[in-house]
């Protein structure tokens, strides 16, 4: 069974402060999708990423792919209340449609 | 703005009514799929659709009757909910099997309350 655990699962942090979320499998994906969820809302896609030890950004969110593609990051410079909001890495199942969700980190970042 | 559209936002419901969850993508792919989600949770699959037929039923209930008139709708009938199905019902589309890299787009969900 494939699994996606995402760490940490809480974070408070004071605006302009930086961090890291990590997602980790002991499968390999064929590619991996960041999310962010607000309250009320549905998960918005920020990146996909496809190849191993792929580098992206976002503004200030940098994204990488493991060399093995079995882990993803998420790092956020200097951190800002509109980052707010519940974290969720996804991956796709080989030779299904059905994708798998990280266990989620929700980030707090205050004023 | 989202490209998946669900209505109605907000729903509730009696456990004896019979009402119906609405998802629309102009995007023209061909997967499309019903999550649940309660509260600071991930989202949980229901159902998935591939070019226009049910490959996925995640063994959800049959009070849940999922329908895919053509490839750009997806419906989810509702009948004899309990309360536990309280929860946001997110519909989500993809241009193809997410082997291929493609990403899931989502619409921004049906709250859904049973009385």
């Amino acid at each position: 069974t494939q699994l996606l655990e995402q760490s940490p699962q809480f974070l408070s942090i004071q605006e302009g402060e930086n961090l890291t979320v990590y997602c980790n499998s002991s499968s390999v994906f064929s590619s991996l999708q960041w999310y962010r969820q607000e309250p009320g809302e549905g998960p918005v896609l920020l990146v996909t990423v496809v190849t191993g030890g792929e580098v992206k950004k976002l503004k200030r969110l940098t994204f990488q792919f493991g060399d093995a593609r079995k882990d993803s990051s998420l790092h956020i410079t200097a951190a800002q209340p509109g980052d707010t909001g519940l974290y969720l890495c996804a991956g796709p199942i080989s030779g299904t449609y059905k994708y798998i969700f990280g266990t989620g980190t929700r980030l707090k970042v205050l004023a | 703005d989202t490209e998946v559209t669900q209505t109605p936002k907000h729903l509730v419901m009696g456990m004896t009514n019979k009402k119906s969850l609405k998802c629309e993508q102009h995007m023209g792919h061909r997967a499309m799929y019903w999550y649940k989600q309660k509260a600071k949770k991930p989202p949980e699959l229901m159902f998935v659709y591939s070019y226009e037929k049910l490959s996925i039923n995640e063994s959800v209930p049959s009070r849940f009757s999922p329908e895919c008139p053509n490839s750009s709708l997806l419906n989810l009938h509702l009948h004899a909910l309990q309360p536990e199905d309280s929860a946001l019902y997110l519909c989500a589309s993809s241009q193809d099997s997410g082997s291929y890299g493609q990403p899931q787009h989502f619409g921004d969900g049906t709250r859904l309350s049973i009385l």
